[in-house]
């Protein structure tokens, strides 16, 4: 089973809607982040925490909440989507104290057309 | 902020080898990782290297790392048709409060 799920994997929608997206982690670890991805412009940080009660704006938040609603999920939301959140979504998650690295471990990502 | 760059695009053949180039701007940089991301899915480390090492190798993987000039270096050896994917270079450090800062991905084309 994977260690970081996301949900949906895929969503299409229209300018003014609600969005949530989910993120899942069983591995325990207290950092979880949310990314954008979109082609040309590599991975863009929306929001970040290091543990449940903690949560910090990313470069890109503008738009975007998000809830930590336990340390194994983490969700984005988008209160009004606007076509230029058109993108790739991923979650992951960090353990500085599990390994000598800080690697972070990624979900398979989802994607949300605005149309 | 601090910032990773890495040109977009690489294409070699099958057998030749790769190498694909990074620099970054932040010199407090603790740790340096490539991740490849294959199509249809998340990213996953590759490999890293620590910021008091020169050079890191792991099979067919070298890892160079030039603090002096900020400059991060992946070759790969023996380049296969299955190496095909986008690599993203990122740093970690303290002064980036644990974060990971991620260049723009480097898609390498591996032609038979």
């Amino acid at each position: 089973d994977a260690d970081v799920t996301q949900t949906p994997r895929n969503r299409i929608t229209k300018t003014g809607k609600r969005i949530m997206l989910e993120c899942s982690q069983t591995k325990g670890h207290d950092r979880m982040y949310w990314y954008r991805q979109d082609p040309g412009l590599g991975l863009r940080l929306i929001y970040y925490s290091f543990d449940v009660k903690d949560i910090n704006k990313g470069e890109i938040s503008d738009g975007y909440s998000v809830s930590r609603q336990a340390q194994a999920k983490f969700s984005l939301s988008l209160e009004s989507a606007i076509p230029n959140q058109t993108a790739l979504y991923f979650c992951a998650t960090s353990d500085p104290l599990a390994g000598a690295n800080n690697e972070q471990f990624f979900g398979p990502g989802t994607r949300l057309t605005v149309l | 902020g601090e910032d990773v760059e890495q040109s977009l695009f690489l294409s070699v053949r099958e057998g030749d080898s790769s190498v694909i180039n990074c620099t970054y701007t932040d010199s407090s940089s603790t740790y340096l990782y490539w991740y490849k991301q294959e199509p249809g899915a998340g990213l996953q480390l590759l490999t890293y290297i620590f910021s008091n090492m020169d050079m890191k190798q792991d099979q067919r993987l070298t890892v160079l790392l030039n603090k002096k000039d900020k400059h991060l270096s992946l070759r790969i050896a023996d380049t296969q048709t299955g190496d095909s994917a986008i690599y993203f270079c990122a740093e970690t450090s303290l002064q980036n409060a644990g974060k990971s800062t991620f260049g723009d991905g480097t898609t390498l084309t591996v032609k038979p």
